[in-house]
């Protein structure tokens, strides 16, 4: 099966830190992508990655950053936390090919910011 | 925007056929439909998908009208730990060709009740 890790479940940083999230997928797919969730809004694109060194904003880039110098890494990266950047943050990856692929999510990192 | 429509909420009693519906009207050829669950904090989960024709595997069937605007999902006999919010995926494709993300919207909370 396909393995999507992300590296915290749980974070608490203070406003202007500057926060990494990290995701591992272990089956060579080349899409990645960074959403978060929150109460009433649903999950919400921020960025994601066709392949190595490529990316492509999403719906909410604002204040985010992502790396993605290997192929199985895709960082989300918060270059200073503001406490509205708190939320559960999703990873997930496909291969890819036809629409038939599946999107596979990891845990979700909540991260919280005071 | 989601192209998706859902109701925000639905009960089912356990142990009795929970449908759940999504209208997307706007759906393209090339379009496959995706069902998604989301238990509590934890990360979306796969459930189907499908193109035109009925599916049905392990978890749920698939219901997708003739012209393709609307689809149902079925779990035949609801549990509890089937509790969660289930999402109605339409997959759409980015300018370069490659497979793109996943909107979702904000989905049905299912309640199973005992």
């Amino acid at each position: 099966d396909v393995k999507v890790t992300q590296s915290s479940r749980y974070l608490v940083k203070r406003t202007g830190e500057k926060v990494f999230l990290e995701c591992v997928q272990d089956m060579d797919h080349e899409n990645m992508f960074w959403y978060r969730q929150d109460p009433g809004l649903g999950l919400r694109l921020i960025y994601f990655s066709y392949d190595v060194k490529m990316k492509e904003k999403g719906d909410i880039p604002e204040g985010y950053s992502v790396s993605r110098e290997k192929k199985e890494r895709f960082s989300l990266i918060l270059e200073s936390a503001s406490t509205n950047q708190t939320s559960m943050y999703l990873c997930a990856s496909i291969p890819h090919g036809s629409g038939a692929n599946v999107l596979t999510f990891g845990a979700g990192s909540r991260l919280t910011v005071l | 925007d989601a192209k998706t429509t859902q109701p925000p909420s639905m009960d089912c009693a356990e142990g009795r056929a929970a449908n759940l519906p999504c209208n997307h009207s706007t759906i393209s050829g090339n379009e496959y439909v995706y069902w998604y669950r989301q238990i509590h904090s934890q990360g979306p989960q796969y459930i189907i998908h499908g193109l035109k024709n009925n599916e049905t595997n392990e978890m749920a069937s698939l219901i997708i009208t003739e012209d393709r605007k609307s689809s149902t999902l079925i779990l035949p006999h609801a549990t509890l730990r089937d509790t969660a919010v289930y999402y109605c995926i339409v997959r759409v494709r980015d300018r370069g060709g490659s497979q793109g993300n996943l909107i979702f919207g904000k989905g049905t909370k299912l309640s199973v009740k005992p």
